[in-house]
């Protein structure tokens, strides 16, 4: 069936690391990725999105990686800020395209 | 601005008792799904819209019922609240483009918590 994992749920990083968050997926058709950042009280923000037909994407201090070989999905943040303390999720399109299929997140503290 | 609401953020009930979780986007967005939030479970969907009276079960579908009457409202209903309900929940809406493209980038509400007694 459809699953996404997270292979850490915690990370701890001090202010100006590059933080490195990763995802498992398990649908080797899944043609569309998405991260969110969800802070505490608030819904999921999104950050960055990819395509399958896609091996990296860059936005504004965010990458991400998809390694498809091995069905492998990063989050890279650059120069991270006690701002960017949160719970990121990843998501894959189900194969009917009628929902997003969440990780169980993890969370980033970065520390000043 | 660009946003999802969702009304109520906080809502304490007794189990019987029907509530309702409104839902609307101004985005004119053809999609709109709602999850739910548990701990260890990570965000599942419910039910989705894929337009105006079109809607389906997700994942969790049980003690739920939906409606999409409108474009921008998607309400959530409760019928017979039980404990186990008791989550934080969210609204959700994509410019959807029908086909296998209906759901991508999803924007959120900024979720409901509710406690069931």
């Amino acid at each position: 069936g459809e699953s996404v994992g997270l292979h850490l749920p915690t990370l701890s990083v001090q202010e100006g690391d590059n933080s490195i968050i990763n995802c498992a997926y398990s649908n080797s058709a899944s043609d569309y990725f998405i991260w969110y950042k969800q802070e505490s009280g608030k819904g999921p923000q999104f950050i960055i999105d990819i395509r399958s037909n896609m091996d990296k994407r860059q936005g504004q201090r965010v990458t991400v990686l998809l390694n498809k070989t091995v069905k492998h999905l990063s989050l890279q943040i650059a120069a991270t800020q006690p701002g960017d303390s949160a719970v990121y999720f990843c998501a894959e399109k189900s194969q009917a395209g009628t929902a997003l299929i969440f990780g169980k997140g993890t969370t980033l503290s970065v520390s000043s | 601005e660009a946003q999802v609401t969702q009304n109520p953020r906080y809502l304490i009930t007794v189990t019987g008792k029907k509530l309702t979780v409104t839902c609307s986007q101004n985005m004119n967005h053809e999609y709109m799904s709602w999850y739910r939030q548990d701990p260890g479970l990570g965000l599942r969907q419910i039910y989705y819209s894929m337009n105006v009276e079109v809607t389906d079960k997700g994942d969790v579908p049980e003690g739920y019922k939906v409606s999409r009457k409108e474009k921008r409202n998607f309400p959530l209903i409760l019928e017979s609240p039980s404990p186990n309900q008791t989550s934080l929940y969210f609204c959700a809406s994509s410019r959807g483009t029908g086909g296998v493209q209906v759901v991508e980038k999803l924007f959120f509400g900024s979720g409901t918590q509710l406690s069931v007694l």
